[in-house]
Formats: structure tokens, sequence, C-alpha cells
């Protein structure tokens, strides 16, 4: 069975960092490109960023471009948001989701995990 | 990017009525994807590439479209298909989804 699980988010004030872990479990990770998804208080999806299976190609949104790193580690099966300069507007429920192996929709996704920015 | 406009926003739908959900995009997309979120879940992928249903995905549902117009029917109505769908597309980067349709049972 395939588990996502996310961790790291909480209450933290503008313009500080954090950083999201997703532990991936029941697929061969390294076979697969991740993705972070975020969905503010009552609003819809947005995609954040992606990162291949090798870490070879990685994309952002324009919105965190330059504050927001994407990373991964194949050998704990884990992936990564790194988060600077966060601002208000980042609150949100953060997924960890899988893409399918042409990467072109997500076919497996985290419980998510909350992003306050508040001071 | 490309922007996907879903209609309606919300509708509401009695046991055993047909819906349909629109999704248009602002240029066009070889491909569309559907979820569904049902209220304090995690959103699951319902239809890929346009027409085929999810693992599990029950078969009233369907897919169609092309270019710029895309659907999701569900040809009758049943208490548990109450949720939010959202359309996704990544046939540009970055990948962008529509601003979702609660479906509602009346």
């Amino acid at each position: 069975e395939v588990q996502l699980v996310e961790s790291g988010g909480g209450l933290v004030q503008p313009g500080r960092s954090l950083k999201l872990s997703c532990v991936a479990s029941g697929f061969t990770f390294s076979n697969y490109g991740m993705n972070w998804i975020r969905q503010a208080p009552g609003k819809g999806l947005e995609w954040v960023a992606y990162i291949s299976s090798g870490s070879s190609y990685i994309y952002y949104a324009e919105t965190v471009k330059g504050r927001f790193t994407i990373s991964r580690d194949n050998a704990k099966n884990t992936l990564y948001l790194q988060m600077t300069s966060l601002r208000s507007e980042d609150t949100a429920l953060y997924y960890c989701a899988r893409s399918d192996y042409d990467g072109f929709y997500f076919d497996y996704w985290g419980q998510g995990v909350m992003v306050t920015v508040s001071s | 990017e490309i922007v996907l406009t879903q209609s309606p926003t919300t509708i509401a739908a009695s046991p055993g009525e047909k819906v349909t959900i629109t999704c248009r995009a602002s240029s066009s997309v070889s491909y569309m994807y559907w979820y569904q979120q049902k209220s304090g879940a995690s959103p699951k992928l319902w239809i890929y590439d346009t027409s085929k249903l999810a693992s599990g995905v029950p078969n009233r549902f369907s897919g169609s479209g092309s270019g710029t117009s895309y659907s999701l029917t569900i040809n009758t109505m049943e208490t548990e298909d109450a949720a939010t769908y959202y359309c996704q597309q990544w046939s540009s980067t970055p990948p962008t989804f529509g601003a979702g349709t609660k479906l509602e049972l009346k």
C-alpha cells in the first residue's frame, strides 16, 4: 500500500523558515517524481514544486520560486520542502503527492501538514 | 500558465440525477485529470488521461473532452458522490488546477 506521511509543519513568524518532510512507503520511491501541493484554508489546490526521480529536473510555482527548495533523499525514501522568507499567504495545508510514471498527474497524496505563517 | 475554469462553482443534485461538471482551459491541453476531495480529506485521483477511471471509481462516472473543453459526468448521482471535484492539466508547466466544483446532495 502506497503511503505518504508529511511532517514538520507548525506556526511560524513571517520571514522565518520551516522544513517539511514526506516519508514514502509501499513503492519504489526512487522511480517516481514527487510534488508538493498546497491548499489554503477554504481554498483550492495550488501546485508548489516538482522533483524528478533522480533530482535532475526541478520546477517551482512562480509564487515560491527563490524562497522554497524541493529535494529528496532516495536512500531514506524522503521528500523535503525547505521554505524560507515565509509570508502570510504561504499559510496552507501542504500535501506531498506522487506523480504518475509519466509525470503528468498526481496518483497518491499524503494526509497533509499544516503550515501557519503569523506573527 | 494555462488557466482552468470550472463550472458550475456549486451544484446540488438529487439521488439518481445526472450531473455534469465542465472544465475549460485557456489553451489547448492534451489530457485532463480530475480529483475528488471530501471535506477534511486529501484529494483522490478520480479520472486520468481525460476518460480513464482511477482504481475503485464507480463506473457511473465518466470523463470526456478534447482541446479546451472537458467534462466529468455522473450518470446517476449517489449520496457518496457529494464532494468537491477539481480538474488539472499538465500539458505545460506549471501544472494548474481548476477552482473546484462543489457537488452537494439535494
